[in-house]
């Protein structure tokens, strides 16, 4: 148990639909990854926040949002959804700096039909 | 963004040494280097990272070359359990170009064979 909790494990939804995906971090923990992972493509780094604000930006589409709320769990939020967007969706956590490690939680599987 | 380069593949025997190299010959003096592992059907898990030192742990060994442009991840000795795609990750302070970016490349993947 890396003790980074993704919820929900599993969900089913239709093009065109929005849905959020929460991460809540392990205690401590000031940073929050996200990524995505699809079947034909490696872990595709999305956005990183630390305490509240954005830190670095990957190739998160204009229909992804993210944010980090004061109490530090995060939410990622994917709306117009696609067929292509079907795909496990990983959130990290880590004390934050180049020298900690990165804790990533089992992921939520999005399945768009 | 600082690359690192690593072989698509490799294959070992059960309880033999794997050496896994990286280059990152565009390495930062503030970059460092970072390596973790996906294993089937789960997210991805730390193994190692170290700055300019040669690192130990109770998973693996770092050793860093000198000038810092190539690293090699040492499993001592290889389990069935280590078959998993190993990935090596700059990772910046701030003011670098891959500050906060812990971005995952092609990986290695290694297969390991009873």
């Amino acid at each position: 148990d890396s003790g980074v909790t993704q919820t929900p494990k599993h969900l089913i939804t239709a093009t065109g639909q929005r849905v959020t995906l929460r991460c809540s971090p392990r205690s401590g923990d000031l940073s929050v990854y996200w990524y995505q992972q699809s079947l034909d493509q490696g872990l595709q780094f999305l956005i990183q926040y630390y305490n509240g604000e954005e830190r670095a930006k990957g190739n998160i589409l204009e229909r992804f949002s993210a944010q980090q709320f004061p109490d530090l769990h995060s939410e990622l939020n994917l709306s117009s959804l696609e067929l292509g967007d079907s795909a496990l969706y990983f959130c990290a956590s880590s004390p934050g700096g180049p020298n900690t490690e990165a804790f990533f939680g089992q992921g939520t599987r999005l399945t768009v039909v | 963004d600082a690359k690192t380069t690593q072989p698509n593949s490799m294959e070992s025997n059960e309880e033999e040494p794997v050496h896994l190299p990286c280059n990152h010959s565009t390495i930062s003096g503030t970059d460092y280097i970072h390596w973790y592992r996906q294993l089937p059907s789960q997210g991805p898990e730390y193994v190692i990272h170290g700055l300019t030192s040669n690192v130990n742990n109770r998973m693996a060994s770092l050793a860093i070359a000198e000038d810092r442009k190539s690293s090699t991840l040492i499993l001592h000795r290889a389990t069935l359990r280590d078959a998993a795609v190993y990935y090596c990750i700059l990772l910046g302070g701030a003011g670098g170009t891959s500050y906060g970016k812990l971005t995952f490349g092609q990986g290695t993947i290694l297969t390991v064979h009873p």
